[in-house]
């Protein structure tokens, strides 16, 4: 019964470095997303997916992109990573409610 | 996805009862309003949702007027790990873009 599941967990990057957060679930749900949560501060909605094969832009898309593998799967790239990007990192998914993963904390120095 | 619109900020004492209210205007015919609690470093996670009434559970109690255009979650006896933010939702069938507002950040002291 694992829900959302995300990858890594804790991560240092240098500036200019890249990376890919990866995600999944095993609730058979359509809808998933990305957020981010810098200290202090709510939610950041950075990309979602509707569905399996479709993407879309967020509120913060800018120096990210997404990847739809399949209908479980929904991953975040940072391709030139910056100091700006330093945040805990979100993956959600939705059924009748919305179901988040633990986090992955990323620290771009 | 309505607009939602909370305090920023709430304070209380172990063994109160606390409402948090939220207002949400636009709210459409089928969205409903759903509730989450975030603990520090830890995501989102659900506490309580309802369409109109009331709705209670083993953690919160969810009051919705009729004309739904807010509700109130309610804590029973708080004590100290109930401090947490807040999120309300109307979530429903009029779109993906699920986007969350500031939150309540409720601070519970002894």
């Amino acid at each position: 019964n694992a829900g959302v599941t995300q990858t890594p967990k804790f991560q240092v990057l240098k500036t200019g470095q890249s990376m890919t957060l990866q995600c999944a679930q095993d609730m058979n749900h359509n809808s998933m997303y990305w957020y981010r949560q810098d200290p202090g501060m709510g939610l950041r909605l950075i990309y979602y997916s509707a569905s399996e094969g479709t993407t879309d832009k967020g509120e913060v898309p800018n120096g990210y992109n997404v990847s739809r593998l399949n209908k479980r799967e929904f991953s975040l790239r940072l391709e030139s990573a910056a100091p700006s990007q330093t945040s805990v990192y979100f993956c959600a998914s939705r059924g009748n409610t919305i179901y988040f993963g633990e986090g992955s904390w990323l620290t771009v120095v | 996805l309505a607009k939602t619109t909370q305090p920023i900020s709430m304070d209380s004492y172990e063994g109160q009862e606390v409402n948090i209210t939220c207002s949400h205007n636009n709210i459409a015919t089928n969205d409903y309003i759903t509730w989450y609690q975030q603990f520090p470093s830890q995501g989102p996670r659900f506490i309580i949702q309802g369409y109109k009434t009331k709705v209670t559970n083993e953690v919160a109690s969810l009051f919705i007027p009729a004309d739904r255009k807010s509700s109130t979650l309610s804590l029973p006896r708080v004590s100290l790990s109930d401090t947490a933010v807040y999120y309300c939702l109307a979530l429903g069938g009029g779109g993906n873009k699920l986007t969350f507002g500031t939150g309540t950040q409720l601070k519970v002291e002894l």
